[in-house]
């Protein structure tokens, strides 16, 4: 397997401007998590998935981020209007299982909003 | 919510120094995951500890859980170069749906 994948691996975009961030899991794995990564916050969980269906979106921070799993081989995270303070690394991992099970992360998309 | 305490924050050692960071809980822990992030990469799976005093090796890496269930440990001895990056510690919120990562801890080594 090529462990989970993202895309693109850079976005540099202005503000107010719409970005949709994209990744493909691990086949056979149930759970798909967002994560957000920035030097003040560290590693933030913003939502996870089981099989297709989001469970806790409680790390949302704003309306303006949405993210969805139309299939079990791909998920979305849209900013949608994009902020400065949206600039960070997004990750997505997949695994088997929730807090028990290691979780596999893709490259991350490196956000830039100017 | 629950965090886990990451300490310390940053850590430089000369090449063949010993490291050690430290992850701590003010509740017991079902289980912890620790993780390595190399600079510009992203966090990979390095082991879960299970059990009260659980003691386990990947080769000059020793981690450590402690008795209590409240902190763990990672221990690298004689560090290497390729040893850079940050160590994330990972545990279960109350609920178990989902991980709290550490705020980690970056390791950097001069030879």
């Amino acid at each position: 397997d090529a462990g989970v994948i993202q895309s693109p691996r850079h976005e540099v975009t202005e503000m107010g401007q719409e970005v949709t961030l994209r990744c493909k899991p691990i086949s056979g794995h149930d759970y798909l998590f967002w994560y957000r990564q920035t030097m003040m916050r560290g590693l933030e969980l913003l939502i996870y998935f089981n099989n297709n269906v989001p469970i806790d979106d409680s790390g949302m921070p704003e309306d303006r981020f949405s993210a969805k799993m139309p299939n079990a081989s791909f998920s979305t995270l849209k900013i949608q209007p994009s902020e400065p303070r949206d600039s960070a690394v997004y990750f997505c991992a997949s695994s088997e299982g929730l807090a028990m099970y290691e979780q596999f992360f893709g490259p991350g998309t490196r956000l830039t909003v100017l | 919510g629950q965090q886990v305490m990451q300490i310390p924050q940053y850590q430089h050692v000369q090449e063949g120094e010993d490291f050690t960071t430290y992850c701590n809980s003010s509740t017991t822990l079902s289980n912890i995951q620790w993780y390595k992030q190399r600079p510009g990469g992203h966090p990979v799976f390095l082991i879960q500890l299970v059990k009260s005093g659980e003691v386990k090796k990947q080769k000059r890496l020793t981690f450590q859980f402690g008795e209590a269930k409240k902190n763990s440990s990672l221990h690298i001895t004689a560090t290497q170069t390729t040893d850079v990056g940050t160590y994330f510690c990972a545990a279960p919120n109350q609920a178990g749906t989902a991980l709290i990562f550490g705020k980690g801890t970056t390791l950097s080594v001069s030879s």
